[in-house]
């Protein structure tokens, strides 16, 4: 069965440090698999996805996320934090029957000034 | 407005009640979603409504859950004799596109609290 890990509950960064938030998938063939975000109060917004072609995928808000088959791995990344990004982030995964998306326990993003 | 709406935003129940949760998709989306997010349990998939073809209900947790999509648009979540267990937000999202090359946009959610 499809599934995505996100193996951090909390990930603390400074402001204007790099940002990573892991998520490694276990799927059946071609993963299409995504990142979103929940800001305090809000319901989730769409960040990115992969589906096929560069491995290094670009998203709203200056986030990326980088593909790596060999290490099952999507995680999502920023060059330069800002307080603005503290949020919830929750990877996902489409299952197997490609009729939903399978998501991550979550990541809380803490970011400090 | 353009977006998913959902109400009631907030409902508070008592044990053994039935409450119905209401989803408006965003005009001309096909599919529908319903997801439930728990204090860390993440987003559980609950049921997905695609135009006219049977919905897949693999992720509704026990009978007592059920939904329905009338004409294609609006749908409405149902889940009889409550438990405390079913505490949570209840979360709708559509999409224009099959999943797997298009977005979900989701609402802001009922959250439901069984006393």
């Amino acid at each position: 069965a499809q599934s995505v890990a996100q193996p951090e509950d909390q990930v603390n960064v400074a402001e204007g440090n790099p940002l990573t938030v892991k998520c490694t998938y276990s799927v059946s063939g071609n993963p299409y698999l995504f990142w979103y975000v929940q800001y305090p109060n809000r319901g989730l917004q769409f960040l990115l996805k992969y589906i096929t072609g560069d491995n290094l995928v670009k998203g709203s808000y200056g986030f990326e996320a980088e593909f790596n088959k060999s290490q099952t791995s999507f995680h999502l990344k920023k060059p330069s934090a800002l307080v603005s990004d503290s949020a919830l982030y929750f990877c996902a995964v489409k299952n197997q029957a490609g009729t939903a998306l399978i998501f991550g326990k979550g990541t809380t993003l803490s970011v400090s000034s | 407005g353009a977006g998913v709406s959902q109400s009631p935003s907030n409902k508070v129940t008592e044990k053994g009640k039935d409450v119905e949760l209401r989803c408006d998709p965003i005009s001309g989306h096909t599919a529908l979603y319903w997801y439930r997010q728990s204090l860390g349990q993440g987003l559980e998939f609950l049921i997905y409504f695609q135009g006219n073809s049977a919905p897949d209900k693999s992720g509704l947790p026990s009978d007592r859950f059920s939904a329905e999509r009338t004409g294609g648009s609006v749908s409405t979540l149902t889940i009889q004799r409550t438990q405390q267990e079913d505490s949570a937000v209840y979360l709708c999202a559509s999409s224009s596109t099959l999943i797997n090359t298009g977005e979900l946009f989701f609402g802001e959610g009922s959250r439901l609290t069984v006393l």
